[in-house]
Order: C-alpha cells, then sequence, then structure tokens
C-alpha cells in the first residue's frame, strides 16, 4: 500500500498570505495524485489531478507541484473561502490512499 | 449537472446489516466506474470500495474485505454498498464518489454522504 504523509497537520494564515501544504507518498506514484478540500459539513471538492492540473473552475491561486513521492500544494493569496481541510490523494494504485489532512485556519 | 445522492444510512447494532444506496443522475451512469469512501467522525477519509462501470471488476479496503460488497444496477443508475457483520470503527460519514473514466480511481463528483452509526 502507498501510505501518504501530509504535513503540517494544520496550520493558522492570514488573507493575503501564500501557504503550502506538503504530501510524501512511501511508494512512487507516478504523478497520480489528487488534492481535494473539505470544509465542515461538507463533500470533499477536487481542486488539482495528475499532480500538477488544475480542475475546471478552480481558481488560479491553487497550484499543485511534484512529481514522484513529493508533492505540495500551494495557494498564493489566501482568500476567506480557502479556510477548510486540504486532502491528497493517490490513484496510482489500489488500495487507494489519502494523507491525514491539512486543516487551514485563520490566524 | 451531475448529481450523487446517497441513503440507507441509519443506527444499527453491532454484527448486524446495512446496504446504502447512491442514486447517480446528470451523466451516463453505466460509462463510468464508482466508489464508496468513508470518513468516520472528526477524522479523515478512507477509501472503501469500487466497481468498475461494466461491473467485472471490484476491490475493496482490507478493512472491509468479506463483509461488504459493492454493487451497481446500471438500469435504475445506482449503486450500493451492502454492509454485513458491521462493528463499531465502521461508524462513518459514507460517500458515494464518480470516477472520473472507469475505475482508474480519480474522483471527479461526490455525494453529500450517509451516516452510518454502529452501536448496541
Amino acid at each position: 500500500d502507498i501510505q501518504l504523509t501530509q504535513s503540517p497537520s494544520s496550520l493558522s494564515a492570514s488573507i493575503g498570505d501564500r501557504v503550502t501544504i506538503t504530501c510524501r507518498a512511501s511508494h512512487d506514484t507516478s504523478n497520480s495524485l489528487a488534492w481535494f478540500q473539505q470544509k465542515p459539513g461538507k463533500a470533499p471538492k477536487s481542486l488539482i489531478y495528475a499532480a500538477s492540473s488544475l480542475r475546471t473552475g478552480v481558481p488560479s491561486r491553487f497550484r499543485g507541484g511534484g512529481s514522484g513521492t513529493d508533492f505540495t500544494l500551494t495557494i498564493s493569496g489566501l482568500q476567506p473561502e480557502d479556510f477548510a481541510t486540504y486532502y491528497c490523494q493517490q490513484y496510482n494504485s489500489y488500495p487507494l490512499t489519502f494523507g491525514g489532512g491539512t486543516k487551514v485556519e485563520i490566524k | 449537472q451531475v448529481q450523487l445522492v446517497e441513503s440507507g444510512g441509519g443506527v444499527v447494532q453491532p454484527g448486524r446489516s446495512l446496504r446504502l444506496s447512491c442514486a447517480a443522475s446528470g451523466f451516463i451512469f453505466g460509462d463510468y466506474g464508482m466508489h464508496w469512501v468513508r470518513q468516520s467522525p472528526g477524522q479523515g477519509l478512507e477509501w472503501v470500495a469500487v466497481m468498475s462501470s461494466d461491473e467485472t471488476n471490484k476491490n475493496y479496503a482490507d478493512s472491509v474485505k468479506g463483509r461488504f460488497t459493492i454493487s451497481r444496477d446500471n438500469s435504475k443508475n445506482t449503486l450500493y454498498l451492502h454492509m454485513n457483520s458491521l462493528r463499531p470503527e465502521d461508524t462513518a460519514l459514507y460517500y458515494c464518489a464518480k470516477d472520473s473514466w472507469d475505475w482508474n480511481g480519480r474522483f471527479d463528483y461526490w455525494g453529500q454522504g450517509t451516516l452510518v452509526t454502529v452501536s448496541s
């Protein structure tokens, strides 16, 4: 199984800040890596797939990067609606696995 | 637009069974793989099971293998999860999710979830 380790588990930031979340895989995922945003009481929402491809309709301030086993999600110019929990997920092999999540809170 | 609506959750005693349903609309259901993903209260996401578009391929998380069965009825645009021998650790919000292709594992749409509570 491919284990995904996200860091940090939580962070505090201000409106307008740039934040970066890291996801490290235990094995090469061949860039089959997605990022999701989840707000309280809501289903996850797809942001990024194939490590760096932005889902249609997602603001360009979200950027995915990395390859192999090390990936990042960067939010440039944090907006009020971006305060949420973010998860990475690998779809290179079954069982599909998720990172533990990163909660982005208002400073 | 794509809609996924889960139902069938509730409170059930340990060892009992439950069947979840996911009604799909807004896309050609029979062309896509479908998944179940769960989230325990206050916890992260755990993939549970997948079924391919033509029902020939299934895969399960080890935590549910042998107890849960995924199925679908393409004529009714509905996905199911049959859960047997339920345990307290199965308590979670269960989401169905649409695959972006057949069963490549990339989710593009999620339902709102149905809550299953396993408790005596």
